[in-house]
């Protein structure tokens, strides 16, 4: 079966320094989204990309988030410099279309910044 | 502004016992709704709803959608220590998934 795949599973990191998270979408998968998700809350979107556009990037942190999806297919988030609040689980999910009925997602990049 | 609540934020019960968990939204454009169960990893899909009143049903767990009321319910009957998790309900409007701020269910044995 298909599946969305992420790495690194883990990353510990002390603030100020760089971090990046991949992500590979299932194949055939048209729209990559990543979200973040605080412990104890529902994820929530930070972009969202339909083949290498961005459809929806209004809650990236833009100072310090980017994300990309050159060839539309793979992507990577990056954050530069981190900072302790952005300890979370960061979720990388794909839908067929925009308008994709569900969405599946990856096991997650589980991030701890020192 | 598009959101979706969860109730109650969390519950604990007892083996065998049932539990109704409930996904209430307020969106501009609704597509579905969608159930997800997230132990300690990702969140795993459980049902797609579309259309009101039609019971969506997978072994000891079901749901129904009312789109007149806006709402949804997730039931399980004679829970198990397996079903202990964090239960998200997200809307899709066709251009996002709202994710509401789950609802984590303890089942003890």
């Amino acid at each position: 079966e298909a599946e969305v795949a992420q790495s690194p599973r883990y990353r510990i990191t002390e603030k100020s320094q760089a971090v990046a998270f991949w992500c590979d979408p299932i194949s055939g998968h048209a729209t990559l989204y990543w979200y973040r998700q605080i412990l104890g809350q529902g994820p929530e979107l930070l972009v969202q990309f339909q083949d290498e556009s961005v459809v929806d990037d209004s809650q990236l942190p833009k100072d310090r988030f980017s994300a990309e999806r050159l060839k539309g297919v793979d992507s990577t988030l990056k954050i530069q410099p981190a900072e302790l609040g952005d300890s979370a689980m960061y979720l990388c999910a794909s839908s067929q279309d925009r308008v994709g009925e569900t969405q599946y997602f990856g096991p997650g990049t589980r991030l701890l910044v020192l | 502004e598009d959101k979706v609540v969860q109730s109650p934020l969390s519950l604990v019960v007892h083996e065998g016992d049932t539990v109704t968990l409930n996904c209430s939204y307020e969106v501009t454009n609704f597509r579905s709704l969608l159930w997800y169960k997230q132990e300690k990893k990702a969140p795993t899909f459980l049902f797609m709803l579309t259309s009101s009143g039609i019971e969506k049903k997978s072994g000891r767990l079901s749901s129904i959608l009312d789109k007149k009321e806006l709402f949804s319910i997730l039931n399980i009957t004679a829970t198990q220590t397996g079903d202990s998790a964090i239960y998200l309900c997200a809307v899709n409007t066709g251009n996002q998934f709202y994710f509401g701020t789950g609802t984590s269910l303890t089942v003890i044995p």
